[in-house]
């Protein structure tokens, strides 16, 4: 298997334009997890999905954060507007049954 | 609220010592999660930790679980330079958090 893929790898955007992140979890995987990492504020959880339905959305920081998971092998983390505080790395992980979680390589963003 | 304390931040360690890495929980929690993170890399899944005196080993690193004292730890056995990183533990109870991290150096 691949791994967790995501894409894209870097993204530069202005604020107020509309950002989509892109997961492809592990075939088999039942669960999803989107975590977001900066200096200050460290690691966090934002949002995870069991069997493509979102289970803890309580991370996401504000509306202008949405994300989905049309099927078992596809997640969007969407930002809409973007504001310069939410540049960071954000990483995409998979797991079976919440045992080992799988990480993708991220997604650096920065919002200029 | 879920609080994760993790100790010490930063070890610096010769090439051949033990040494332990301490995380502490507030509240209860369904499992405890340990990883790895090179500088610039994703992040390294190491251990999963359900139960109470929960103990898992891989090579040079040990974790085990106490849910009685909300505590964590991550041996290290015989330090070798390719140990060097940071090393998270996160902690899943009604919500998840991680510590904020100890960076690991081992010296020749």
């Amino acid at each position: 298997d691949a791994g967790v893929i995501q894409s894209p790898r870097h993204e530069v955007t202005e604020m107020g334009q509309e950002v989509t992140l892109r997961c492809k979890p592990i075939s088999g995987h039942d669960y999803l997890f989107w975590y977001r990492q900066t200096m200050m504020r460290g690691l966090e959880l934002l949002i995870y999905f069991n069997n493509n339905v979102p289970i803890d959305d309580s991370g996401m920081p504000e509306d202008r954060f949405s994300a989905k998971m049309p099927n078992a092998s596809f997640s969007t983390l969407k930002i809409q507007p973007s504001e310069p505080r939410d540049s960071a790395v954000y990483f995409c992980a998979s797991s079976f049954r919440r045992q080992l979680q799988y990480f993708g390589p991220g997604t650096r963003l920065t919002v200029t | 609220e879920l609080k994760v304390e993790q100790n010490p931040l930063f070890l610096s360690m010769q090439e051949g010592k033990n040494y332990t890495i301490y995380c502490n929980y507030s509240t209860t929690s369904d499992r405890l999660y340990w990883y790895r993170q090179d500088p610039g890399k994703s992040l390294e899944s190491l251990f999963v930790l359900l139960s109470n005196g929960a103990v898992k080993q891989e090579g040079r690193l040990m974790a085990s679980l106490d849910t009685k004292a909300r505590l964590s730890t991550l041996h290290i056995t015989a330090a070798v330079h390719d140990l060097s990183a940071t090393y998270f533990c996160a902690v899943s109870g009604n919500d998840m958090r991680f510590g904020a991290g100890t960076r690991l150096t081992v010296k020749p």
